[in-house]
C-alpha cells in the first residue's frame, strides 16, 4: 500500500484560502491518481475532486468547481488541494486518497487534515 | 451531486447478519460495477473493505460481502462482532468519471 502523509491542521478566517499537501511514496503518481475527500464534523464523506495519474488533469465536483484547485508535483510525490473563499461550512477534515490507475476505488488514505474556518 | 442513499443506522446482535443498502441511479450505482465500501471508526480515516461491488480488499474477513441489483448495492455483515461497530460508506463512479459517496450508515452491535 502507498504511504501518505498530509500536512498539519490549519485555522483560517472566512474569505481566505487554504492549501493542504499530501506526500506519497516516491513514484506513486506514475500509476496512482489522487482524490480529495472531506468530512465536516459529524457528517458524511464528500468527494471533492481528483488529479489523474495518466494525464495530470484535474476534475472537480460541481459543488467546488469554482473555488477548488488540485495540483501535483510528481518529482516531489506531493499533491495539493487549494480551496478558496473559505466559509464556516468548510470546516472539516480533508483527506487525500489514492486510486491505482483505472481501479475506481480509494485504496490508501492520508491521516486527514483538519481545516477550521473561524473569524 | 446528490449523495447515494444509505440508512442512517442499522443494528444487530452479536452473531447476527445485517445488510446495509446503498441506492443511487443509472448514472452511478446502476451504470457501473464500481461500487466500493469503506469502514470508518470515529476520528480515523476510512478503510477500503469492498471494491467492484463484491470483491474483498486484502485482509478483509469473509464475513463481509457485497452485491448489487439494479441501482442498489448492498453490504452484508454476517456473524456480527463488536469490532464491526463503525460507520460504513458506499461509493460509486458516476458519469463523467466523477465519484459519489453515500450518506453513511452507523452500525451498532447490541
Amino acid at each position: 500500500q502507498v504511504q501518505i502523509v498530509q500536512s498539519g491542521s490549519e485555522v483560517k478566517k472566512p474569505g481566505a484560502s487554504v492549501k493542504v499537501s499530501c506526500k506519497a511514496s516516491a513514484g506513486t503518481f506514475k500509476t496512482y491518481s489522487l482524490h480529495w475527500v472531506r468530512q465536516a464534523p459529524g457528517q458524511r464523506l464528500e468527494w471533492m475532486g481528483w488529479i489523474t495519474a495518466a494525464s495530470g488533469n484535474a476534475q472537480y465536483s460541481q459543488t467546488f468547481q469554482d473555488r477548488l484547485t488540485i495540483t501535483k508535483d510528481s518529482s516531489a510525490s506531493t499533491a495539493y488541494m487549494e480551496l478558496s473563499s473559505l466559509r464556516s461550512e468548510d470546516t472539516a477534515v480533508y483527506y487525500c486518497a489514492t486510486e491505482f490507475f483505472g481501479s475506481h476505488l480509494f485504496e490508501s488514505w492520508g491521516q486527514g487534515t483538519l481545516v477550521t474556518v473561524s473569524s | 451531486q446528490a449523495a447515494l442513499t444509505q440508512p442512517a443506522s442499522v443494528s444487530g446482535s452479536p452473531g447476527q447478519s445485517i445488510t446495509i443498502s446503498c441506492t443511487g441511479s443509472s448514472s452511478d450505482v446502476g451504470g457501473y460495477d464500481y461500487v466500493s465500501w469503506y469502514q470508518q471508526y470515529p476520528g480515523k480515516a476510512p478503510k477500503l473493505f469492498i471494491f467492484d461491488v463484491s470483491n474483498r480488499a486484502s485482509g478483509i474477513s469473509n464475513r463481509f460481502s457485497g452485491s448489487k441489483s439494479g441501482n442498489t448495492a448492498s453490504l452484508t455483515i454476517s456473524g456480527l462482532q463488536a469490532e464491526d461497530e463503525a460507520d460504513y460508506y458506499c461509493a460509486s463512479r458516476s458519469t463523467t468519471n466523477t465519484r459519489v459517496f453515500g450518506g453513511g450508515t452507523k452500525v451498532t452491535v447490541l
